[in-house]
């Protein structure tokens, strides 16, 4: 079974600053993709950055880098230069290379002030 | 390209009432799912679909939820009767099916029973 924890319920920050979204994972299966999504208060869930567990570099999107430590199970998501639009819920998620289904971690609210 | 087309966007209805949701995947894309998402928290994986079978359903509550993909394209979530536990959001996705590309999700229909 896969178990994905997000352990900051909600997080503040200033506009322009640098946030750290941690996630945690358990999994058995030795080969497994790790996704981040954005899920803005309109409701559609946005894909923002892929982490393979077999990589040997972090991922990295634009402004969305994943700090991926793979000993510890931890992927945590780090959002550069925040902005207003980037106020949303933000969800962890995880699949195993013989399951389509992904499990999704409980998320992360955040809110940038200007 | 357009993305995952979900329909309704909201849905209000009496408990004990019928309701379908329709979705249209991604063009090309011949793996759907239907995810449940309950307020704050995580979807979760009612039913995958590869072109028109149902190749997941383990999650699905059988006894009042029902799903089809005819000719492995569209596919229509139905419950019925509605009780006052389904208010939430309904969430399809389509991907290819693939490697690990990501599953990418429409904006969701919102279900609230009265």
């Amino acid at each position: 079974a896969q178990k994905i924890t997000q352990t900051q319920p909600g997080m503040f920050v200033q506009e322009k600053e640098a946030v750290t979204l941690d996630c945690t994972y358990d999994t058995s299966d030795p080969s497994y993709g790790l996704f981040w999504y954005k899920q803005p208060s309109s409701g559609e869930m946005i894909f923002l950055i892929y982490q393979g567990s077999y990589d040997q570099q972090n991922a990295t999107e634009g402004r969305y880098s994943l700090n991926f430590q793979k000993a510890r199970k931890s992927a945590n998501l780090v959002i550069s230069a925040s902005q207003l639009g980037d106020s949303a819920m933000y969800f962890c998620a995880m699949r195993s290379s013989n399951d389509y289904k992904l499990s999704f971690g409980a998320g992360t609210t955040v809110t940038v002030r200007a | 390209e357009a993305g995952v087309v979900q329909s309704p966007r909201y849905k209000i209805i009496e408990k004990k009432q019928p309701v379908a949701f329709w979705c249209n995947p991604i063009s090309g894309h011949n793996t759907l799912y239907w995810y449940l998402q309950n307020l704050g928290q995580g979807p979760e994986l009612l039913i995958r679909y590869e072109n028109e079978e149902a190749v997941d359903d383990s999650q699905l509550p059988k006894d009042r939820f029902s799903a089809e993909r005819l000719k492995g394209v569209d596919s229509t979530l139905k419950i019925q009767p509605a009780e006052l536990g389904d208010s939430a959001v309904y969430l399809c996705a389509s991907s290819l099916g693939q490697g690990w590309e990501p599953q990418h999700f429409g904006d969701g229909t919102r279900l609230s029973i009265l």
